[in-house]
């Protein structure tokens, strides 16, 4: 099964970029990489996915190993809102979740 | 509008009772999961369903059932048979398009008592 690899924590100052990066060395061809976050006590919600190429939306940016073994979800510009754990999924079919990264934006 | 709904939001049940969540999704999405998410930890997969009238254990099945008689519907049973039933629970559902967004309920937290 392509399980995901992330840091626990990481810290950012606000206005600032933060780079979240992600392993999943197992992950099949056709699996599309996924982010989502999670605010305390809700649901998570939709950040960003890709499969190959790198991808861009309003939220953040998805760099893509050429591999495709790692990823990395992109804030340009980390705001107090951005506080949150994010976690990245490698396996469609049965939607694991790792551990996540505990993202702490300073003022 | 479309959406995926948990009910409900907060549950309060004793101890040897057996307790079903409720999830319901309008999104005609064929698959749908269901997550355990205690303090502090990250989300652990229960079941997981890509067709109705089948389903799938995920890695912590044990004391907890789940039935897919409608495309639209997941409950969950938490059974006396779980050991440490307290947690917030969270429904998810993805379409068969791996290229496509997944979404989630807003959980229902359970307390056993």
């Amino acid at each position: 099964d392509a399980k995901t690899t992330q840091p626990n924590s990481m810290e950012s100052n606000e206005e600032e970029p933060v780079h979240l990066p992600c392993n999943h060395s197992t992950i099949s061809g056709t699996d599309y990489i996924h982010w989502y976050r999670q605010l305390p006590s809700q649901g998570p919600e939709y950040v960003i996915h890709g499969l190959t190429s790198n991808v861009n939306n309003r939220m953040a940016s998805l760099a893509i190993a050429e591999d495709r073994k790692s990823s990395t979800l992109i804030l340009h510009r980390a705001t107090l809102r951005d506080a949150a754990v994010y976690y990245c999924i490698g396996n469609f079919n049965k939607f694991y979740f790792g551990s996540g990264t505990k993202l702490n934006v300073k003022p | 509008d479309g959406g995926i709904t948990q009910s409900p939001k907060y549950l309060f049940r004793k101890e040897g009772q057996n307790v079903t969540l409720s999830c319901e999704q309008n999104l005609n999405h064929d698959a749908m999961y269901w997550y355990r998410q205690d303090p502090g930890q990250g989300l652990r997969l229960i079941y997981y369903s890509q067709i109705v009238n089948d389903f799938q254990k995920g890695d912590i099945a044990e004391g907890y059932s789940v039935s897919r008689e409608k495309k639209e519907s997941f409950p969950l049973t938490v059974t006396s048979a779980q050991k440490n039933p307290t947690a917030f629970y969270l429904c998810a559902s993805t379409p068969t398009d791996r290229n496509t967004e997944a979404f989630f309920g807003q959980g229902t937290r359970l307390t056993v008592v």
